[in-house]
């Protein structure tokens, strides 16, 4: 099965910030990587799919790039309410993987 | 809109079988092009893929549990439904079942509030 690792696992940042979170996905999985987001006790919500196309809803503050191996899922100008858990989502091949997750703080 | 709402015992014992049913409302299971799937969540750590169904019963299962888990789907209801049998401490988790588009379009769009299950005697 295709292994993703995230980093970094968490990360304190202040509102405004550009933030960046990491995929690398163990083989190649072209542009089949997905973002979510999650808040505590809320289930997972999308935010990117297909590495770049901000799915339906999604602030544009919100964007995905990368192919292959290699995933960025970045956060313009930081807000409070984006303090959540990460995760990235490979579906290129079965069984689908999940990243471990970044868990953002806010300052 | 379409809404999904996971059911089902919050108490398992040990050994025993966890069933959950996944009610889909605001429209129909069969529309489009849908699969249907079945995450998890321990307290605190991450997310692990349990499997997927589509409308026509065609299955795929995570690997890891594959030898304890059966996906099923009831058109007439509405719903479709996990079981996992010979549970230990170890499958105690939020459950959420959530929909795949399907045709080009391989991810979880839209997701239930997730159901916890404590196995415990």
């Amino acid at each position: 099965e295709i292994v993703l690792t995230q980093s970094p696992d968490f990360q304190s940042v202040t509102p405004k910030e550009k933030v960046t979170i990491t995929c690398r996905a163990s083989q190649s999985i072209g542009s089949s990587l997905h973002w979510y987001q999650q808040k505590p006790d809320q289930s997972p919500r999308l935010l990117i799919k297909y590495a770049s196309q901000s799915f339906s809803g999604v602030p544009s503050r919100f964007s995905g790039s990368g192919s292959g191996t290699d995933f960025t899922l970045t956060i313009n100008s930081l807000e409070a309410e984006d303090a959540a858990t990460y995760y990235c989502l490979q579906s290129y091949s079965l069984p689908y993987t999940f990243g471990q997750g970044t868990k953002l703080e806010i300052k | 809109q379409v809404q999904l709402q996971e059911s089902g015992p919050g108490l398992v014992k040990p050994s025993q079988t966890l069933s959950l049913t996944c009610t889909v409302s605001g429209g129909s299971i069969n529309s489009g092009s849908y699969y249907w799937g079945w995450i998890r969540q321990p307290a605190g750590k991450g997310l692990e893929y349990i499997g997927r169904i589509s409308t026509s019963g065609s299955t795929n299962y995570n690997p890891s549990l594959k030898s304890r888990v059966t996906i099923s789907v009831d058109t007439s209801k509405n719903q479709f439904s996990l079981k996992l049998s010979s549970v230990t401490a170890a499958d105690t988790a939020v459950y959420y079942c959530a929909r795949i588009p399907g045709g080009s379009y391989w991810y979880f769009d839209l997701w239930g509030r997730g159901t916890l299950v404590t196995v415990s005697s």
